[in-house]
């Protein structure tokens, strides 16, 4: 079975400060992984995925995250938090379903940037 | 990226009635159409797999009476709460694959802007 879980609810950071969102995972097989994030009543943009290339995978607005097979962990980091950065973040991983594949979403983590 | 669109952003109704959702793909045919609910503060679950032309595929749990889902062409899925209660109340976020680049095959996917409905 896949799954993925992610370790807090709640993130708050300063401005310039690092982002470190934490994800793990559980699956049968090699996963496919992803990062979305979702501004308030708005849809979802993918950040970033891992689909067994690199394991240190760059995104977009300089997040970028680390796929551990050791640790079966996913984390989502940024070196400098900006203010835009404040949002929901999805940790996802495909669900290999037959004919069609499905994406299993985290409980999700808010991020909130302080001035 | 591709685009898709939800239409109506935000809908209120009175409960027992019916509402309609509209999810295109704008630039891109979609052989796949993913519709989500979203609760405040949680996570996304998905409701059903709407395939173009052919019957959708409900997760357990989810009434496929009450959401009626319809995706008769390659750029176009509706999402129908029939009877509404206010218990349906819910963020619904549809999601779409490109056909031509398969990417569902790598399981990305694009996202519409969601729509909330609110049933009094």
């Amino acid at each position: 079975a896949q799954s993925v879980t992610q370790l807090d609810s709640h993130v708050s950071v300063s401005e310039g400060t690092p982002v470190l969102l934490r994800c793990n995972y559980s699956s049968s097989y090699s996963p496919s992984l992803f990062w979305y994030v979702q501004h308030p009543n708005k849809g979802l943009q993918l950040l970033l995925k891992y689909t067994s290339a690199a394991t240190l995978v760059k995104g977009i607005n300089g997040f970028e995250a680390e796929f551990k097979k050791s640790e079966t962990s996913f984390h989502l980091t940024k070196p400098s938090a900006h203010m835009s950065d404040a949002a929901e973040y999805f940790c996802v991983v495909l669900f290999y379903g037959g004919a069609t594949n499905k994406l299993i979403f985290g409980t999700g983590t808010l991020l909130a940037v302080q001035p | 990226g591709a685009v898709v669109s939800q239409h109506p952003s935000w809908v209120i109704c009175k409960s027992g009635t019916s509402v309609k959702i509209e999810c295109r793909s704008l630039d891109f045919q979609a052989t796949t159409m993913f519709w989500y609910r979203q609760f405040p503060k949680q996570s996304l679950m998905l409701m059903a797999t709407s395939n173009e032309g052919s019957k959708a595929t409900y997760e357990q749990g989810v009434e496929k009476d009450k959401f009626l889902i319809n995706h008769a062409s390659l750029t176009l899925s509706t999402l129908t709460v029939t009877s509404a209660h206010p218990e349906d109340s819910s963020f619904y976020i549809c999601s779409a694959s490109d056909r031509r680049t398969r990417a569902q095959r790598h399981g990305e996917l694009f996202f519409g802007e969601g729509s909330r409905l609110t049933v009094l």
